[in-house]
C-alpha cells in the first residue's frame, strides 16, 4: 500500500508565476489536509478537503491560495501570483474514512526566487 | 481557536537516558492528540497518538501521557538512541475522531549523543 504521495517534490517558481502542488491519499483515504512548514518552524494548518467539499479552509489565506480535491486525480493544492514568502514546504496528510490518524505524504519544497 | 504550546524548544541527553517533552493545550474540547518525529528534510511521522478517553498509551520505549484537567500531555522516551535524534512535534485536534484541523506545537529538536 503505498503512502501519501506528492508531486513535485521541489519546485522553484520566480516571483508572480503559478505554483500548483499535487498529493494523492493513500488507497482508501477519502480525507485530505495541507499544511504549511516555513524555514525552522512548527506545521501550520491550511485546508481540509473530502472528494469534492472544502470543509475548513480557515489557515488558507483568501487571495492567492485555492485547494481542491475532484472526484477523480490528485488533491490540488494552487498558489497564483507566488510572492517570496510562499517560500515553504508544504505537506499534504490524508486519513481513512474509519478513524482520523493522518499520515503525511513527503512534501513539496517551494522557493521563490 | 486552539493554542498548542511545547517544551523545550531543543533537548540535549546522552544515549540511553529518556527524553521527556511537554505540550499544553487550550481548548478543552480537544480530545486527540498525536506525536510527530521529524527528520531533517523528511516528512513528519505519527510515533504515537492518545485519544482524550485514555491517560496513558506505551508502545516498546515510547509513552505519551494525558492529563485533561491540566489540559497537558506529555512524550516520554526511554533508552534514548542516536536514531531519535530528531524534532518532535505534539498536536491537538478537536474533531471527532481526529478529523479536523490539527493544531501544532513549535517543536522539540531533539539532540542523542552518543
Amino acid at each position: 500500500n503505498a503512502g501519501v504521495m506528492q508531486n513535485p517534490r521541489h519546485l522553484v517558481r520566480r516571483r508572480g508565476q503559478e505554483a500548483r502542488l499535487r498529493c494523492s491519499p493513500m488507497k482508501g483515504h477519502s480525507h485530505v489536509y495541507w499544511y504549511r512548514q516555513l524555514p525552522e518552524e512548527g506545521l501550520k494548518f491550511m485546508v481540509y478537503l473530502q472528494k469534492e467539499n472544502i470543509i475548513d479552509e480557515s489557515g488558507m489565506p483568501k487571495e492567492r491560495f485555492s485547494a481542491e480535491f475532484p472526484k477523480e486525480g490528485p488533491s490540488i493544492l494552487r498558489i497564483q501570483q507566488v510572492v517570496r514568502g510562499d517560500s515553504a514546504a508544504y505537506f499534504c496528510a490524508s486519513s481513512p474514512p474509519s478513524l482520523g490518524t493522518q499520515y503525511f505524504g513527503p512534501g513539496t519544497r517551494l522557493l521563490v526566487l | 481557536g486552539e493554542n498548542v504550546e511545547q517544551h523545550p524548544s531543543t533537548l540535549s541527553v546522552q544515549e540511553g537516558d529518556s527524553a521527556v517533552i511537554k505540550c499544553t493545550y487550550s481548548d478543552s474540547a480537544s480530545n486527540y492528540f498525536p506525536w510527530y518525529k521529524q527528520e531533517l528534510g523528511k516528512r513528519p511521522q505519527l510515533i504515537i497518538d492518545i485519544r482524550s478517553n485514555v491517560g496513558e498509551k506505551k508502545d516498546q520505549r515510547i509513552a505519551v501521557t494525558l492529563n485533561k484537567t491540566a489540559k497537558h500531555f506529555s512524550l516520554h522516551i526511554t533508552e534514548t538512541q542516536p536514531e531519535d535524534s530528531a524534532v518532535y512535534f505534539c498536536a491537538a485536534t478537536t474533531g471527532s475522531g481526529g478529523y479536523n484541523k490539527l493544531i501544532f506545537g513549535a517543536g522539540t529538536r531533539l539532540a542523542v549523543h552518543p
